[in-house]
């Protein structure tokens, strides 16, 4: 059964250092992957997202991540942090039942101070 | 725009009561899902539907109904079975073909008084 692991349930970085929020998947065949923010009481936007062709994955805001099958690993980065990417990180793996279903990481909460 | 409606935002219940959850989209999505969200326990998936008059159970369904008689709506009926004291329930959708995203709503938040 897939499933995904999010390692820190709470990050701490300053404004302008580097963000890496990490997340490793099981999955018996090749995933599908996704990275969702939230912001409080909001509901899930779409940061990114792995299906096929190139490891590296940009999305929006700046952020990028990267998959490595050899690490089992999708970790999500921004070169340079803002106030505003404060907000909770959801990392998924799709179920691969073929139903659309996403299984999702516990959230790494990303706290950013001044 | 297209997008995902949840309603109400809030929404408190009194223990034994039935209160019911409203998910609308028009995005043309054949799928929709509820989640509900606890902290430090991610997203767990209550119920889903892959086209109108059909539904399955979730990992956490115990407690919950569903229906889905249009194609575009998918309401949630959280009995009095349902333990829970406070939680904030997302509604989403998605073609429904792995490898494609879904769209989530706002959220309701649900209180039992």
């Amino acid at each position: 059964a897939q499933s995904v692991t999010q390692l820190g349930s709470h990050v701490s970085v300053s404004e302008g250092a580097l963000v890496l929020l990490r997340c490793n998947y099981s999955s018996s065949v090749p995933p599908y992957l996704f990275w969702y923010v939230q912001y409080p009481n909001q509901g899930l936007q779409l940061l990114l997202k792995y299906t096929t062709g190139a490891t590296l994955v940009k999305g929006i805001n700046g952020f990028e991540a990267e998959f490595k099958k050899s690490e089992t690993s999708f970790h999500l980065t921004k070169p340079s942090a803002h106030m505003s990417d404060a907000a909770e990180y959801f990392c998924a793996v799709s179920d691969q039942s073929n139903t659309g279903k996403l299984i999702f990481g516990q959230g790494t909460t990303l706290q950013v101070k001044p | 725009d297209g997008g995902i409606t949840q309603s109400p935002k809030y929404l408190f219940r009194k223990e034994g009561q039935n209160v019911t959850l409203s998910c609308e989209q028009n995005l043309n999505h054949d799928a929709m899902y509820w989640y509900r969200q606890d902290p430090g326990q991610g997203l767990r998936l209550i119920y889903y539907s892959q086209i109108v008059n059909d539904f399955q159970k979730g990992d956490i369904a115990e407690g919950y109904s569903v229906s889905r008689e249009k194609k575009e709506s998918f309401p949630l009926t959280v009995t009095s079975a349902q333990k829970n004291p406070t939680a904030f329930c997302l509604c989403a959708s998605s073609i429904g073909i792995e490898g494609h995203e879904q769209f989530f709503g706002p959220g309701t938040r649900l209180t039992v008084l």
